[in-house]
């Protein structure tokens, strides 16, 4: 079946601007993960979430990221007034569940800042 | 603080021969560890992943062993081929029984000689 699908896959913005990325999980997969990898790095935990449980925000780096899940289906990732140091890949990960279930990842949104 | 952290940064291996890439958990707390491929352009592929009550864990030409008592991981690679040339990761949970919710390590390339 179809994999976790993220667009789009690369993204440059003006210092300032907001940016939204969008993240398509695997069909009937209940826990959905945003990480963020920047350039030459391992990958950092941002945001998660569960079901219709309310998300856990710990990761978030700023106020300026926000994250929605509608439906309990596609996720939106947000960032207000963009920084250079955005600068990363933002990866979308699934689960079936919390426990038991390793994360299945799409390919990642490359966002640039200039 | 936590971290996970790779041994070596690159590995060269020829091909045909086994792979061995270590990493280093300092969380006593995990119960879950997890190795991860990465090619460029790429999101992380799921290889394999282990529990804290078992010290190894065999797949498809790899084997993840893991060391509680020294904080060890290990990704074993049977019969390395070109295509396995890529970054790995390990991760680890943070002891919260949650899959999902990893802190990742800095990877290390994998180079495969033909």
């Amino acid at each position: 079946g179809a994999g976790v699908s993220q667009s789009p896959s690369n993204k440059v913005t003006e210092k300032g601007k907001d940016v939204e990325l969008r993240c398509d999980p695997i069909s009937g997969h209940t826990a959905l993960y945003w990480y963020r990898q920047s350039l030459g790095q391992g990958l950092e935990f941002l945001i998660y979430f569960q079901g219709n449980s309310a998300p856990d925000k710990s990761g978030l780096p700023s106020d300026r990221f926000s994250a929605e899940r509608t439906g309990g289906s596609v996720s939106t990732l947000t960032i207000q007034r963009t920084q250079q140091e955005d600068s990363a890949v933002y990866l979308c990960a699934s689960s079936s569940g919390p426990v038991n279930s390793p994360l299945h990842f799409g390919n990642g949104t490359r966002l640039t800042v200039t | 603080g936590e971290s996970v952290g790779l041994h070596l940064p690159t590995l060269s291996v020829q091909e045909g021969d086994n792979s061995i890439i270590n990493c280093a958990y300092s969380n006593s707390a995990s119960d879950y560890f997890i190795w991860y491929k990465q090619e460029s352009g790429k999101g992380p592929q799921f290889i394999i992943d282990i529990r804290s009550n078992m010290d190894k864990r065999q797949g498809q030409r790899v084997t993840v062993l893991l060391n509680k008592t020294v904080k060890h991981l290990s990704l074993q690679i049977a019969a390395t081929q070109p295509g396995d040339s890529a970054v790995y990761f390990c991760a680890e949970n943070m002891g919260s029984g949650n899959t999902g919710k990893l802190i990742f390590g800095q990877g290390t390339t994998l180079q495969v000689k033909p």
